[in-house]
C-alpha cells in the first residue's frame, strides 16, 4: 500500500522559512517523479513543484520560483520542500504526491504564514 | 502556462442520475510521445484529493466503473453514469503535459 506521510508545517511569520518533509513507502520511490501541490483555505488545488527520479530536473510554479526548493533523498525515501521568504499567500495545505500525474497523495500538512 | 477551464462551477444532481463535467485547456495536451496527460481528481469534504482517471480515460485502481473520462486535444469530459451519495465533493482536472502542471478551478458536485 502506498503511504506518504507529510510533516514540518506550522505557523511562521512573513519572511520566515519552513522545510516540509514527505516520507514515502509502499512503492519504488527512487524510480518515481514526485510532486508538491498546495491548497489555500477554501480554494482549489495549485501545482507547486516536481522533481525527477534523481533530483536532477526540477520545475516550479512561477509564484514560488527563487523562494522554494524541492529536493529528495532516495536513500531515505524522502521528499522535501524548503520554503524561504514566506508570504501570507503561501498559507495552504501542502500535499506531496507520487508521479507527474499525482497518482497518490499524502494527508497534507498545514502551513500558516501570519504575524 | 496552460490554463485549464472547468464547467460548471457547481453541479446539483439527483441520486441515480448522470453527471458530466467539462474541462478545456488553452492549448493541446498531446505530448511529443503522442500521449495526452490529462487527469481527473476527486476531493471529498475533509479529505486529500484522490486520482480517478489518468491519461484522459484510464480508471485508477479501485475507482468504480460509473466514472469515465473522454476527450482529446483541448476538450475533455468526466462522466458519472449514476451519481451516488459518496460522489459528493469537488472534482478537478489537471494537465501534466506542458511544463508546470495546472489544475482546473474545480466543480462542486452535490445532491439535489
Amino acid at each position: 500500500e502506498v503511504q506518504l506521510v507529510d510533516s514540518g508545517g506550522g505557523l511562521v511569520q512573513p519572511g520566515g522559512s519552513l522545510r516540509l518533509s514527505c516520507v514515502a513507502s509502499g512503492f519504488s520511490f527512487s524510480t518515481s517523479w514526485m510532486t508538491w501541490v498546495r491548497q489555500a483555505p477554501g480554494k482549489g488545488l495549485e501545482w507547486v513543484a516536481n522533481t525527477n527520479q534523481d533530483g536532477s530536473e526540477k520545475h516550479y510554479v512561477d509564484s514560488v520560483k527563487g523562494r522554494f526548493t524541492i529536493s529528495r533523498d532516495n536513500a531515505k525515501n524522502s521528499l522535501y520542500l524548503q520554503m524561504n521568504s514566506l508570504r501570507a499567500e503561501d498559507t495552504a495545505m501542502y500535499y506531496c504526491a507520487v508521479g507527474r500525474g499525482a497518482a497518490h497523495w499524502g494527508q497534507g500538512i498545514l502551513v500558516t504564514v501570519s504575524s | 502556462d496552460v490554463v485549464m477551464t472547468q464547467s460548471p462551477l457547481s453541479l446539483p444532481v439527483t441520486l441515480g442520475q448522470p453527471a458530466s463535467i467539462s474541462c478545456r485547456s488553452s492549448q493541446s495536451l498531446v505530448y511529443s510521445d503522442g500521449k495526452t496527460y490529462l487527469n481527473w481528481f476527486q476531493q471529498r469534504p475533509g479529505q486529500s484529493p484522490r486520482r480517478l482517471i489518468y491519461k484522459v480515460s484510464n480508471r485508477d485502481s479501485g475507482v468504480p466503473d460509473r466514472f469515465s473520462g473522454s476527450g482529446s486535444g483541448t476538450d475533455f469530459t468526466l462522466e458519472i453514469s449514476r451519481v451516488e451519495a459518496e460522489d459528493v465533493g469537488i472534482y478537478y482536472c489537471m494537465q501534466a503535459t506542458h511544463g508546470p502542471g495546472t489544475f482546473g478551478g474545480g466543480t462542486k458536485v452535490e445532491i439535489k
